[in-house]
């Protein structure tokens, strides 16, 4: 089953405009991640945050994480076209001695020149 | 360093045929993961070992899907017999420990007639 749901599922913008996704989960978290797929290739680490912190910045990214609301939102600042790709937030429950990731179903992001 | 490498990159079969996925993963990496990606979805995590023991299968398939991780390093899934709705991308994934960031290889793409 999968632990994070991504919104919106899909986004289109204009270069240079920001993006922001969401990403809610359901049960407590050790950690949050953000990973960039783009099309026909294997996910890429964007950012981790964990259960503790609030805020995180990666270069054009800022990640939040509020635990009390189960959310977490991906910012990209100034976006560019490469920024195109799907986007995804991955969790780990420290519930689970396995310390499995489990991914969140995506956001489709669309960055038009 | 040299990233996670998987074979074949695409491979098509028809039904109830059998079908090989092959993972080297980074050097010295001893979480090694194989997910499932259904298009449009999240990556579905099939097994996970660390080193050549398996942490979690819960959600293989294992009447028709097995996955060993030889000597710790190399991993192969294996598929037998396939089935129309096996038809996804088998990626695979490396961590240096549990917890840590993922690194994916680009995956392969099967396609089942």
């Amino acid at each position: 089953s999968q632990q994070g749901e991504e919104d919106p599922q899909a986004l289109s913008i204009q270069e240079g405009e920001n993006a922001t996704m969401n990403c809610s989960y359901k049960t407590s978290i050790n950690n949050l991640q953000w990973y960039r797929q783009n099309s026909g290739r294997g996910l890429v680490h964007l950012i981790l945050i964990r259960s503790n912190e609030r805020e995180k910045h990666s270069g054009r990214l800022r990640v939040t994480l509020d635990t009390s609301k189960k959310s977490s939102s991906l910012l990209i600042t100034a976006s560019r076209a490469a920024d195109t790709a799907s986007y995804f937030c991955a969790t780990v429950s420290p519930m689970d001695s396995s310390y499995k990731l489990i991914f969140g179903s995506g956001t489709r992001l669309l960055v038009r020149p | 360093e040299a990233g996670v490498a998987q074979s074949p990159r695409y491979k098509i079969i028809e039904k109830r045929q059998s079908v090989a996925f092959w993972c080297n993963p980074i050097s010295g990496h001893a979480t090694l993961y194989w997910y499932q990606q259904i298009l449009g979805q999240g990556p579905k995590l099939l097994i996970q070992f660390q080193n050549n023991g398996v942490v979690d299968d819960s959600q293989l398939p294992k009447d028709r899907f097995s996955a060993e991780r030889l000597k710790g390093v190399d991993s192969t899934l294996k598929i037998q017999p396939a089935k129309l709705e096996d038809s996804a991308v088998y990626l695979c994934a490396s961590s240096s420990y549990v917890n840590s960031p993922l690194h994916f290889g680009n995956g392969t793409r099967l396609t089942v007639t």
